[in-house]
């Protein structure tokens, strides 16, 4: 089993849509969680740490659960600029470790 | 945060050539990381640069194949040596403060294709 799993997509949805992904990990001492989002042909970059109160920032909103250990990502009136590949990581020491990605396409 | 310059940014070797990809953040950080990303793949770590001392590799991947330096606390240097179709890829320079676990920053990565 893969430290990290996540769902390679594509996720295909409309401009306005609600969209969300998961993401599931398998070291349960796992201590930090995030999600980055990498454009084509980009380095990946940081779009949000996950909390384990769950936290929101605008139009998204990251949840952990960690009995079930997973993360998730929701994407409320997903816009065009939000097409990207949406990468989890966990970091269980200094060392993050990360799912190979979720590729959402927003189309008009 | 930390500001990560990576080069060179792409290019195209010769089979049997080796590359040495550079990478100066502007801070000093702790932890320095070498990945591999293949297309339509994640990251993968290929080793650890530990300052003044031999990197810590993957499974998978040796000294010998991907040699690296870490002279000081801001720049490493990841080589690549006797190079065929299979290197090519994206490799990524990341950091983290290394302190607990934090965000990783990464460089804007080497796009290596070799012919």
């Amino acid at each position: 089993r893969k430290e990290v799993e996540q769902d390679p997509g594509p996720f295909n949805v409309p401009e306005g849509a609600t969209v969300a992904f998961n993401c599931t990990y398998s070291n349960s001492a796992s201590q930090s969680f995030f999600w980055y989002r990498q454009d084509c042909r980009k380095e990946p970059k940081l779009l949000m740490s996950v909390y384990s109160s769950g936290n929101e920032d605008g139009r998204f909103t990251a949840q952990l659960n960690r009995a079930s250990q997973y993360i998730s990502l929701l994407i409320r009136d997903s816009k065009l600029s939000d097409s990207a590949t949406y990468l989890c990581v966990v970091a269980g020491s200094y060392i993050p470790t990360f799912g190979r990605g979720t590729s959402l396409i927003v189309h008009p | 945060s930390a500001v990560i310059s990576q080069k060179p940014s792409r290019d195209i070797c010769q089979r049997g050539t080796s590359l040495t990809i550079q990478c100066q953040v502007d801070s000093q950080v702790t932890m320095m990381f070498w990945y591999r990303q293949q297309p339509g793949q994640s990251l993968t770590l290929i080793a650890t640069a530990n300052q003044g001392s031999e990197a810590t590799y993957e499974s998978g991947f040796v000294i010998d194949k991907f040699p690296i330096s870490r002279p000081n606390l801001t720049f490493s240097t990841l080589t690549v040596s006797n190079m065929s179709p299979e290197d090519s890829s994206i490799y990524l320079c990341s950091v983290t403060s290394g302190t607990g676990t934090t965000e990783a920053f990464f460089g804007q990565g080497t796009r290596l294709t070799v012919v």
